[in-house]
């Protein structure tokens, strides 16, 4: 089976920078992604990693180590509406569906 | 910008029911799937259909469940004789999956449809 491990929780200040980590078990690694998830609201794809490395998009960041099985999610320049729950999510090779971590819920204050 | 609809947005229903919770997918996207939130919870994969059929199915994804695209648009997932516990938010999602460089870790969700069984 699989497991992904995030924080349960994450406090910054407007204009901050936060980093939300993700580590995963899984057999046949083939992607991390992230999502935002507003409260009430449906998951938003954020980013995306198959292989090591940074991708930048904007104000947010993703990195993956497949070495390390260990990811993260880089929020820069932090504002009020990035308040949010954040899932990591795994994809395996060959399986035609996505495995969600538990979610980091953001909360950014003024 | 193009969207995954999904309607009703609010079903309650009586134990031992049947609900029919349906879908318009983003009308290029080839990969189509359900999951479920449970309040509060993580977000769980429950099938994924592609070419007319199953290609993915979780163990939650039991004979109580039923997919279906019954059109050229519209996506559909039966709960056969729901239970307490089929209380949770259902989110219908695709993917362009096929089309250049995208695989099926991009996902377009849904605004999702709450079930509540009494």
């Amino acid at each position: 089976g699989q497991s992904l491990e995030q924080p349960s929780e994450v406090t910054a200040v407007e204009g901050a920078i936060v980093q939300i980590n993700c580590t995963y078990q899984t057999s046949g690694f083939y992607g991390l992604s992230w999502y935002q998830q507003h409260d009430g609201g449906a998951p938003t794809f954020l980013s995306y990693n198959a292989l090591d490395g940074l991708e930048e998009t904007g104000r947010f960041s993703s990195f993956l180590s497949r070495s390390d099985s260990y990811g993260y999610l880089l929020l820069q320049e932090l504002q009020m509406k990035d308040s949010a729950s954040y899932f990591c999510a795994v994809s395996e090779t060959g399986f035609q569906k996505l495995v969600f971590g538990t979610g980091t819920r953001l909360l950014v204050s003024p | 910008e193009p969207e995954v609809t999904q309607t009703p947005s609010h079903q309650v229903t009586q134990m031992g029911q049947e609900v029919i919770l349906r879908c318009v997918p983003i009308s290029n996207h080839l990969y189509f799937y359900w999951y479920r939130q449970i309040l509060g919870q993580k977000v769980e994969f429950l099938v994924s259909f592609y070419n007319n059929e199953i290609s993915e199915k979780s163990e939650i994804f039991d004979d109580q469940f039923s997919v279906e695209r019954p059109d050229g648009s519209n996506f559909t997932l039966k709960i056969r004789s729901t239970k307490l516990e089929d209380s949770a938010m259902y989110f219908c999602a695709s993917s362009p999956i096929g089309t250049s460089g995208s695989t099926w870790d991009e996902q377009y969700f849904g605004p999702g449809t709450r079930l509540t069984v009494t």
